[in-house]
């Protein structure tokens, strides 16, 4: 069972403006993580909150993490063509199953 | 740095053969992960293994089965072919479990 449910489903934004994804998920978690997947490739870690952090940097990336809510959102500014790719939310639970559960994800199209 | 190598990167199967799909890792990590992913599905964890010596059902684990072969290796076989396991399977390894995840590349496989 999906998770994590990431919101849009798809994207299409300028170069340069921001783009904003959102993910909600249905049980308590440990951490709530972000991957984008270029096409044809693997996913790649971008970011990684803990239950107990509301805001996290990294470079062009903002995670916010909305425990009471149960959502986290990505924001990436200033976007780049470069940015055009799959971006998953996944979550870690504290019990049960190890590894990640991964929403559907947000396709981004970044137009030059 | 490999990574994670996974081979093969494509494969055509008929339905009720049987193949092994095989991943490594260089980076000393303790667990290892399969994923499929289809369209409009996201990732579902197949089966992972939190040590060497040790394996777990994920998500999806019928008509599937894993070797932890050593702390690098991991590989997962499909006995019996089905159309149903057509997908991008993706091996992942970590350091901490439920931590920041390293993909590999994929295997697209189509079973006929």
């Amino acid at each position: 069972s999906q998770q994590g449910e990431e919101d849009p489903q798809a994207l299409s934004i300028q170069e340069g403006e921001n783009a904003t994804m959102n993910c909600s998920y249905k049980t308590s978690i440990n951490n709530l993580q972000w991957y984008r997947q270029n096409s044809g490739r693997g996913l790649v870690h971008l970011i990684l909150i803990r239950s107990n952090e509301r805001e996290k940097h990294s470079g062009r990336l903002r995670v916010t993490l909305d425990t009471s809510k149960k959502s986290s959102s990505l924001l990436i500014t200033a976007s780049r063509a470069a940015d055009t790719a799959s971006y998953f939310c996944a979550t870690a639970t504290g019990g049960g199953a190890d590894g990640l559960t991964f929403g559907k994800g947000t396709h981004l199209i970044i137009q030059p | 740095n490999a990574g994670v190598t996974q081979t093969p990167k494509f494969q055509v199967l008929k339905t009720g053969q049987s193949m092994t799909l095989q991943c490594a890792q260089d980076m000393n990590h303790n667990s290892m992960y399969w994923y499929r992913q289809d369209p409009g599905m996201g990732l579902r964890l197949i089966y992972y293994s939190a040590s060497e010596g040790t394996t777990d059902k994920g998500e999806v684990p019928n008509g599937y089965n894993v070797s932890r072969l050593n702390k690098r290796e991991f590989s997962l076989r499909l006995e019996s072919a089905a159309p149903s396991q057509t997908s991008v399977y993706f091996c992942a390894s970590s350091g901490s479990r439920r931590e920041k995840l390293f993909f590999g590349s994929g295997t697209q496989l189509s079973v006929l």
